[in-house]
C-alpha cells in the first residue's frame, strides 16, 4: 500500500497568516491527490482535487501544489473558519490512502 | 439538496453483525460510484469498499475482506454495508462517500456518519 505522510502533524497560527502543509507519498502517485477539510463532528469536505483544482465553492485562498511523490496545500491567508483538520489522499493505486492529518489550531 | 444519510451503527458485541444504510437524495444516485470510508482515533481514515454504479466492480480493504459485503439498490438510492464478524479494530465512525463521475475523482460527497462500536 502506498503511504502517505502528513507534515506537520499539527500546528498552530494566526488569523492571517500564511499556511503550508506538505502530504509525502511512499512512491509516485502522478497527480492523483485529493485534499480534503473536516471540522468536530462532520464528515470531511472536499477542497482540492487533482492536486491542485479547487473544488466548486471553496474559497480561493486555498490552493494546492505537486505532482509524483510530493505535494502541498497552502491557505494564502488563514480565516477563523479555517481551523480545522486537514487530510491528504491518494487514488493512484488501490487502496486508496490517507494522510494522517493536519490539525491546524488557533494561536 | 445533495445529501447522503446514514443509519444502522450501535453498539455491538464482537463476533456480532451490524447493517449500515445509507439514503442519497438530490442526485441521480444510480450514476454515481459510491464508497464506505471509516475513521478512528486509532487508524485514522481507511477505505473500507468499493461499489461501481451497476454492482459490477466492487473492491474491500484487506481488513474487511471476507466480513463485510457492500450493495447498492439503485431503485431505493441506497447504499448498504453488511458487517459480519465485527471486531474491536471494527469500532470507528462509517461515512458514505460519492465519486466525482466528470473528473472521476474520489469522495467529492460525504455523510456526517454512523457510529459503530465493537464491544463486550
Amino acid at each position: 500500500d502506498i503511504q502517505m505522510t502528513q507534515s506537520p502533524s499539527a500546528m498552530s497560527a494566526s488569523v492571517g497568516d500564511r499556511v503550508t502543509i506538505t502530504c509525502r507519498a511512499s512512491q509516485g502517485i502522478n497527480k492523483y491527490l485529493v485534499w480534503f477539510q473536516q471540522k468536530p463532528g462532520k464528515g470531511p469536505k472536499r477542497l482540492i482535487y487533482a492536486s491542485s483544482t479547487l473544488q466548486s465553492g471553496v474559497p480561493s485562498r486555498f490552493s494546492g501544489s505537486g505532482s509524483g511523490t510530493e505535494f502541498t496545500l497552502t491557505i494564502s491567508s488563514l480565516q477563523p473558519e479555517d481551523f480545522a483538520t486537514y487530510y491528504c489522499l491518494q487514488h493512484n493505486n488501490y487502496p486508496w490512502t490517507f494522510g494522517q492529518g493536519t490539525k491546524v489550531e488557533i494561536k | 439538496e445533495v445529501q447522503l444519510v446514514e443509519s444502522g451503527g450501535g453498539l455491538v458485541k464482537p463476533g456480532g453483525s451490524l447493517r449500515l444504510s445509507c439514503a442519497a437524495s438530490g442526485f441521480t444516485f444510480s450514476t454515481y460510484n459510491m464508497n464506505w470510508v471509516r475513521q478512528s482515533p486509532s487508524k485514522g481514515l481507511e477505505c473500507v469498499a468499493f461499489i461501481s454504479t451497476s454492482g459490477d466492480s466492487i473492491h474491500y480493504a484487506d481488513s474487511v475482506k471476507g466480513r463485510f459485503t457492500i450493495s447498492r439498490d439503485n431503485a431505493r438510492n441506497s447504499l448498504y454495508l453488511q458487517m459480519n464478524s465485527l471486531r474491536a479494530e471494527d469500532t470507528a465512525m462509517y461515512y458514505c462517500t460519492r465519486d466525482c463521475m466528470t473528473t472521476v475523482t474520489p469522495f467529492d460527497l460525504w455523510g456526517l456518519g454512523t457510529l459503530v462500536t465493537v464491544s463486550s
